[in-house]
């Protein structure tokens, strides 16, 4: 079975541009977690879907948004990029919802902001 | 609110030495709890989950413990290996859609 799959794997961006991650969960998996990790701040959380919607939201400013497809695949994307969204941005599926079921995490995309 | 403390933030220990991590929180009414690992640069790897009904889950040289009263979870190596040098991080989850991080235990074991 595959795992969790994120695309790309490395991104360099300037300011001021906008940019787009995808997330493909395990198979059958309805749950899509987005999640961003700096070395100052940890693992913070961005959002969640769930067949579709969008469940719960962290705190962060309404440049960062997603979007889940019929095949629970997510995309989520960064407008106007300043220096400090330079992160790893992990995604995680779970078959349930996030506070119920064993999350899977992908290996991670890279983003560089210059 | 809950809150999710682990204690230590790092930790070294020779090869071979015996090792618990810690992670605290301040709300009992928890659903499950995870344990991960995570390489520098990398993805997080599900290592353990306790239901909120359970107290230990083992795999291999891992035991995770759960005290829901005392609000404790313990990570426990047995016989630790540099190969176990990673960061670690619990999470609680805390049913629908909502899970809270650790800051996670960096652990180096040397050889």
């Amino acid at each position: 079975k595959a795992g969790v799959t994120q695309t790309p794997r490395y991104l360099i961006k300037t300011r001021g541009q906008q940019v787009t991650l995808s997330c493909s969960p395990i198979s059958g998996h309805r749950s899509v977690s987005w999640y961003q990790q700096t070395p100052g701040q940890g693992l913070q959380f961005l959002f969640e879907y769930f067949s579709e919607t969008q469940r719960n939201k962290g705190n962060f400013p309404g440049r960062f948004s997603g979007r889940q497809f019929s095949n629970s695949r997510s995309e989520m994307n960064v407008s106007t990029l300043e220096l400090g969204d330079s992160a790893l941005y992990l995604c995680a599926s779970s078959w349930g919802t996030s506070g119920t079921d064993t999350q899977y995490f992908g290996p991670g995309t890279r983003l560089t902001v210059l | 609110k809950q809150e999710v403390t682990q204690i230590p933030a790092a930790l070294s220990v020779p090869e071979g030495e015996n090792l618990v991590l810690n992670c605290s929180f301040t709300d009992s009414a928890i659903y499950n709890l995870q344990w991960f690992r995570q390489d520098p640069g990398k993805g997080l790897t599900s290592l353990l989950l306790i239901q909120s009904s359970q107290r230990e889950q083992t795999s291999g040289r891992l035991n995770a413990s759960l005290d829901k009263s005392s609000g404790r979870s313990t990570l426990y190596i047995a016989a630790s290996q540099p190969g176990d040098s990673a960061t670690y991080l619990c999470a609680l989850g805390a049913g629908g859609f909502k899970t809270i991080f650790g800051a996670g235990t960096r652990l180096f074991v040397k050889a």
